[in-house]
């Protein structure tokens, strides 16, 4: 079965230096996502991307945030000056195609992100 | 925006037992409610899902209802398995717009 798939697993930076992270979503789909979720908590929409451009996004996802689409298969988010408060768990998902934004997000197993 | 309350937080039970998991959502424009397992390490699988012009949907030991005018939706499973430990995450969504809203999870443990 297609999955979405996020490298690395965990990434352990400095703050203020820039991370990107890395997914790679399910072929067909059309809608793409980044969650993240600080640990124990639940699960927090950052930013949706369809089109090649972002179609909405939450008062999480400030300046220091961007996505991209660099080719046909890849989606990144970075984070420009990581701050101590931007460790967490990210979770790229994707969705779409026949169901358009209606179909069934599926998620990655996620990038730990510590900030130190 | 919309707001998704998820009780309880905490769930035991024991092996063959039955488990129900509530949510209640605020924004009644939101017709998707998709459920999601998440085990330690992984990211959300989801389990099950409806849409606001049903209200029962069952696949296997699962099943999720929606009272539309209530505004609240609950995910039942039978005969639960150690396997079905996990954290247990509901959520909802306008079609009008694209981001799902989580509630708060559910760890269920069931023991052997």
């Amino acid at each position: 079965e297609p999955e979405v798939t996020q490298t690395p697993s965990h990434q352990v930076t400095q703050m203020g230096q820039e991370v990107i992270l890395r997914c790679v979503p399910i072929s067909n789909h059309l809608y793409f996502y980044w969650y993240r979720q600080i640990l124990g908590q639940k699960v927090e929409f950052l930013v949706s991307f369809y089109n090649n451009e972002i179609s909405e996004k939450s008062e999480i996802f400030d300046d220091q945030f961007s996505v991209e689409r660099p080719d046909g298969s890849n989606f990144t988010l970075k984070i420009r000056s990581t701050k101590l408060e931007d460790s967490a768990m990210y979770f790229c998902a994707s969705g779409g195609g026949a169901g358009g934004n209606n179909s069934p997000l599926h998620f990655g197993n996620g990038t730990r992100l510590t900030v130190t | 925006g919309e707001n998704v309350e998820q009780h309880p937080s905490t769930l035991s039970v024991q092996e063959g037992d039955s488990a129900v998991i509530k949510c209640t959502y605020s924004d009644s424009a939101s017709n998707y409610f998709p459920w999601y397992k998440q085990e330690l390490g992984k990211g959300p699988q989801l389990i099950i899902d409806i849409r606001s012009n049903v209200g029962e949907k069952k696949d296997q030991r699962i099943a999720v209802t929606l009272n539309k005018t209530a505004k609240h939706f609950s995910l039942h499973i039978t005969e639960t398995q150690p396997e079905d430990s996990a954290v247990y995450f509901c959520a909802a969504k306008d079609t009008g717009f694209q981001k799902l809203v989580f509630g708060t999870g559910t760890r269920l443990l069931v023991s052997p």
